[in-house]
């Protein structure tokens, strides 16, 4: 299984809701990260979490809130959004081990993401 | 991590060989260069990495100049399905317990016509 699933894979919301993404792997990887992704824009990342610890934020405005609840799950949970934070939320997971010749591409495998829309 | 700089966009034709290429000037001794491809609708994938030397899989072949300031990536034999933005990264060999931060660019916008 080298799939990273990506629940709704659409969301609209308003800007009063509290609304969650969910990511999940089982490829036993132990990063998983949260990017944003506008229209023709390249991914920009947003968190890292690495043994379910956070490890980076990239200066992300506190209405996205992470969480990794064990090292399979992912989840960002969204409250008062803008419509500028309309896009396409990518999730990823890595193994998070070093480029130390064992083997590890240090390949991130990417979910289809979902599809954020804020009225 | 360094900054790459690559075409916004190219064409090729179906069935010959793409060369992507991607300068990256400023790299630095422990810096990888990752290819990563994004076809419309979908997350971005893994395509190829490599340090100093060339490097070929199953998807395409990577060829770093001996200086390491630009690399090229190759499909070798371009087909529809290989429509999509190409991004090239280079980024520090990975801190134990961090992550892995990749940071992609504008990325080249390939287009494959028949």
């Amino acid at each position: 299984d080298t799939e990273v699933t990506q629940t709704p894979k659409h969301l609209v919301m308003g800007m009063t809701n509290k609304k969650s993404l969910k990511c999940e792997q089982h490829m036993g990887h132990r990063a998983m990260y949260w990017y944003k992704q506008k229209a023709k824009k390249p991914p920009e990342l947003m968190f890292v979490y690495s043994y379910e610890k956070l490890s980076i934020n990239e200066s992300v405005p506190s209405r996205f809130s992470p969480e990794c609840p064990n090292s399979s799950l992912l989840n960002l949970h969204l409250h008062a959004l803008q419509p500028e934070d309309s896009a396409l939320y990518l999730c990823a997971s890595s193994q998070d081990l070093g480029l130390d010749g064992s083997g590890n591409t240090g390949e991130l495998f990417f979910g289809e993401g979902s599809r954020l829309t804020v009225l | 991590d360094a900054k790459t700089t690559q075409p916004p966009s190219m064409d090729c034709a179906e069935g010959r060989a793409a060369n992507l290429p991607c300068n990256h000037s400023t790299i630095s001794g422990n810096e990888y260069v990752y290819w990563y491809r994004q076809i419309h609708s979908q997350g971005p994938q893994y395509i190829i990495h490599g340090l100093k030397n060339n490097e070929t899989n199953e998807m395409a072949s990577l060829i770093i100049t001996e200086d390491r300031k630009s690399s090229t990536l190759i499909l070798p034999h371009a087909t529809l399905r290989d429509t999509a933005v190409y991004y090239c990264i280079v980024r520090v060999a990975i801190i134990k317990a961090a992550g892995n931060k990749l940071t992609f660019g504008g990325g080249t916008r390939v287009l494959v016509k028949p």
